[in-house]
């Protein structure tokens, strides 16, 4: 399968402690995105990597959270201090540079619960 | 402040019952509108993209079209395996902003 892939698939932790998400694009993509998702909303985007630079990050990812992307292969999303309220479904998804640059191909997602 | 509104949130057609669903959205400086399918505990899957009003584009049962205030994904004589959330998203800068979704169930 060269589809986006996301591990863990599931975490439960309690409220105070870190995570650690990770995603492998797809191999050939360059762009790399993180979202999350509540039950019955849309996706929230959190940020977005071209290659190894972050070059964008909404005005909602809290000084919790840390994404990176070494060598602009795979990605880390750390979430600090869980709270109850980042209890989601975390989403990353990956594209093309280029004609294709905006289909996005997302992965099965993490879904986090802090307890 | 860039939001998009789907409608309606949850729809049921009978099997071959062809309907719409509804994307309208406000935004600045709009670099692109997409549809998106989502399965219940799935990530989202990529349907179509749209840039500019006046442009369509189909795939099976699926057509999307786009003005300058809103889009509409027709669904031409639907199947069971059709039900799905139905997701919309815009693309301004760098960011994308999706709405809540149509959950759309088709009943054979």
């Amino acid at each position: 399968d060269t589809g986006v892939s996301q591990n863990p698939r599931h975490k439960i932790t309690k409220r105070g402690q870190n995570v650690t998400f990770r995603c492998d694009p797809i191999s050939e993509h360059n762009r790399l995105y993180w979202y999350r998702q509540t039950l019955g909303q849309g996706p929230e985007f959190l940020t977005y990597f071209q290659n190894e630079a972050q070059l964008e990050k909404s005005r909602l990812l809290s000084d919790r959270f840390s994404a990176e992307r070494p060598k602009g292969s795979f990605s880390t999303l750390e979430i600090q201090r869980t709270e109850q309220g980042d209890s989601a479904m975390y989403l990353c998804a990956s594209s093309f540079t280029g004609p294709l640059v905006d289909e996005q191909y997302f992965g099965p997602g993490t879904r986090l619960t802090v307890t | 402040e860039d939001q998009v509104t789907q409608s309606p949130e949850a729809l049921r057609l009978q099997e071959g019952e062809s309907s719409s669903l509804n994307c309208s959205y406000t935004v600045s400086g709009l670099r692109g509108l997409f549809w998106y399918r989502q399965d219940p505990g799935k990530g989202p899957e990529f349907l179509f993209t749209l840039y500019s009003a006046g442009e369509e584009k189909e795939k099976e049962r699926l057509k999307a079209t786009l003005t300058k205030k809103e889009s509409f994904l027709h669904i031409t004589a639907p199947k069971p395996e059709d039900s799905a959330t139905y997701l919309c998203a815009v693309r301004t800068g760098n960011q994308f902003y999706f709405g809540t979704g149509t959950s759309l169930t088709v009943i054979p």
